[in-house]
């Protein structure tokens, strides 16, 4: 069965702050794909990155890095000197090589980052 | 270029009335997904359509529940009786693809507020 776990439910953080949101997934296919959406106040989730399982190479793009770890079936994000427009709930999701229809998500980390 | 439109953004329905929603993908896009947020929850997956292919409904939590999908693009789902515990935002999301083999990205709409009353 394929899983993920978001375990913080709702993160308060001042402006500048770093933030990590965790992420745990299980899965037994060897061939899946991890992403992350950020769901702002407005409600459309926003694509921000998608991992394959073979790609273990963390990725950063301006203030986001991604920290993927096979070894503890993480896929962690964090956010470098937070603003107040990084406040969202953000989801973590999987989808593997015999679930390709399904994306399976966590319940979401909200988000919110003080002036 | 245009992304994934919902309409309406917000429905507020009675008890047993019935309710369609509407979805435009992106153009291009072969699959089309819905999904279910309640409250605080996360998505929960309804159903799926890929290209001219049976849908998958293995996600439809009641036959009160029904999508169709005309002309490989534009989708309506459709639910008949609506109860309270239907109230969630419904969220549509398409892919280029839609492959199993190679699970491309799902890009989603700003959603339908539904709200029985």
């Amino acid at each position: 069965a394929q899983k993920v776990t978001q375990a913080q439910t709702e993160i308060s953080v001042v402006e500048k702050e770093d933030v990590t949101l965790d992420c745990v997934y299980e899965t037994r296919d060897t061939t899946y794909y991890l992403f992350w959406y950020k769901q702002p106040p407005s409600g459309e989730l926003v694509f921000l990155i998608r991992r394959n399982s073979f790609d273990e190479q963390n990725e950063i793009s301006g203030r986001y890095s991604w920290n993927f770890q096979k070894s503890t079936s993480s896929f962690n994000f964090t956010i470098t000197a937070s603003q107040v427009v990084d406040s969202a709930v953000y989801f973590c999701a999987l989808s593997t090589s015999n679930t390709g229809n399904q994306f399976y998500f966590g319940t979401g980390t909200s988000l919110t980052v003080i002036p | 270029g245009a992304g994934v439109s919902q309409s309406p953004s917000n429905k507020v329905t009675e008890k047993g009335k019935d309710v369609e929603l509407r979805c435009d993908p992106i153009s291009g896009h072969t699959a089309l997904y819905w999904y279910r947020q309640s409250l605080g929850q996360g998505l929960e997956f309804l159903i799926y359509f890929q290209g001219n292919s049976a849908p998958d409904k293995s996600g439809l939590p009641s036959d009160r529940f029904s999508a169709e999908r005309t002309g490989g693009s534009v989708s309506t789902l459709t639910i008949q009786r609506t109860q309270q515990e239907d109230s969630a935002v419904y969220l549509c999301a398409s892919s280029l693809m839609g492959s199993g083999a190679s699970t491309d990205t799902q890009y989603f709409g700003p959603g339908t507020r539904l709200t029985v009353l």
